[in-house]
């Protein structure tokens, strides 16, 4: 089946420095990729997403590129400020799927 | 009122009450879920509707019973809960149910954190 796997947290940053999330994926066919933000006390917020192979994602300052070579999807950020403190989620939708499937999370901390 | 609402935003329960999460969306859409997030584990998602009919039912037991009694509305019902059952209950709603390969965006509503003792 498909299955989603993210680097373990947390991660705790200092302002302006860069961040990576790792994420790798399973799946059969084409899925479609996503990261999904939830910050405290909210419910999850798409943040980017990339449908097929090379496309990147990318949303407030945030990227992502689809790799299918490596079956990884690593979010990324230059420069990461205290707001972007969250819990980060990898998510991939099958080709042949109805189902969103998420890996575990990763809360991110940014200190000032 | 806007995007996917959830009430109440905290619920402590005993295992013999009985209660109903609420879950209500203003965007139009066709499709609702009830998913469950657990410290350490992936969201699991838990029941779909689609118009109004459950489409999906993950292996949940029946101390959960959805009901969703029309598009824009979703509840969550719960009885006899177990300790193992407290989590952050999350709803989410999309535009239709992904199929064919169509895929649509879910929104997500800010989550129920029930508490059972």
């Amino acid at each position: 089946g498909n299955s989603v796997t993210q680097m373990e947290g947390p991660v705790t940053l200092s302002e302006e420095a860069f961040l990576t999330i790792n994420c790798t994926y399973t799946a059969t066919g084409y899925p479609s990729l996503f990261w999904y933000v939830q910050y405290p006390g909210e419910g999850l917020q798409l943040l980017l997403k990339a449908t097929k192979a090379d496309d990147k994602g990318s949303n407030k300052g945030f990227e992502a590129t689809y790799r299918k070579e490596t079956t990884s999807f690593h979010l990324e950020k230059g420069s990461v400020q205290v707001s972007d403190s969250a819990v980060y989620f990898c998510a991939l939708h099958g080709s042949g799927s109805e189902k969103l499937v998420f890996g575990k999370g990763t809360k991110l901390t940014v200190n000032p | 009122e806007t995007g996917v609402t959830q009430t109440p935003r905290h619920l402590v329960m005993g295992m013999t009450n009985k209660k109903s999460l609420k879950c209500e969306q203003h965007l139009g859409h066709n499709a609702m879920y009830w998913y469950k997030q657990s410290a350490k584990k992936p969201l699991e998602l838990m029941f779909v509707y689609s118009l109004e009919e459950r489409v999906e039912n993950n292996s949940v037991p029946s101390r959960f019973s959805p009901e969703c009694p029309n598009s824009s509305h979703l509840f969550l019902h719960l009885h006899t809960l177990q300790p193992e059952d407290s989590a952050l209950y999350l709803c989410a709603s999309s535009q239709e149910f992904s199929s064919g390969g169509r895929i649509h965006e879910q929104y997500f509503g800010p989550g129920t954190r029930l508490t059972v003792t």
